[in-house]
């Protein structure tokens, strides 16, 4: 199976421009979530797309805003850039199972991430 | 916010020793996940420990599990070079899809 995907890998915008980052999954996950990474802040959870609704949301501003399509794939968009967005922007994907009710949760593969710069 | 601490933040070794890092997290979790980042990419699975567990191998990896001290620990036996790279534990919650990661452990394997 193809691993997932990310486009563009790297993007350089000026402060109060948009940007949109996309993800392609590794074929039959259905979830997708997105994380944040920055050398002062770590790795920061952003959200979380399973069957084209958003199930989960980490604490970032309403700047940062996203989507899962029909088949799986999914768009994150960060509107009014601001400096501090400079990052590598990470998606994975992941299969879901449930166990007695409970959903359980495996493995995440991870893209090569988008390198966004704002300038 | 981060779920999870690691220790040390970085780590230097010579080839062929073992290295040793240390997770720890603060909620109940479903299970532990370590994780390991060449220089500015992506994200690679190393292991994955539920909350059942408390001890798990894969190669030269070993992964403990402690749910009474919300910690874990990854050893590395006989590293090589090639291991150099960052090392993130990371937590699910039950019911909550919102992957926590530490802040990671630096290691680097001196030939």
């Amino acid at each position: 199976k193809a691993g997932v995907t990310q486009t563009p890998r790297y993007l350089i915008k000026t402060r109060g421009q948009q940007v949109t980052l996309s993800c392609s999954p590794i074929s039959g996950h259905r979830s997708v979530s997105w994380y944040q990474q920055t050398p002062g802040q770590g790795l920061q959870f952003l959200f979380e797309y399973f069957s084209e609704t958003q199930r989960n949301k980490g604490n970032f501003p309403g700047r940062f805003s996203g989507r899962q399509f029909s088949n799986s794939r999914s768009e994150m968009n960060v509107s009014t850039l601001e400096l501090g967005d400079s990052a590598l922007y990470l998606c994975a994907s992941r299969p879901r199972s449930s166990s007695g009710g409970l959903q359980t949760y495996n493995e995440q593969f991870f893209g090569p991430g988008t390198r966004l710069t704002v300038l | 916010s981060q779920q999870g601490e690691e220790d040390p933040q970085a780590l230097s070794i010579q080839e062929g020793e073992n290295a040793t890092m240390n997770c720890s997290y603060k909620t109940s979790i479903n299970n532990l996940q370590w994780y390991r980042q060449n220089s500015g990419r992506g994200l690679v699975h190393l292991i994955l420990i539920r909350s059942n567990e408390r001890e798990k191998h894969s190669g030269r990896l070993r992964v403990t599990l402690d749910t009474s001290k919300k910690s874990s620990s990854l050893l590395i036996t006989a590293s090589r070079a090639a291991d150099t790279a960052s090392y993130f534990c990371a937590t699910d919650r039950y019911n909550n899809n919102d992957m926590r990661f530490g802040a990671g452990t630096r290691l680097t394997v001196k030939p």
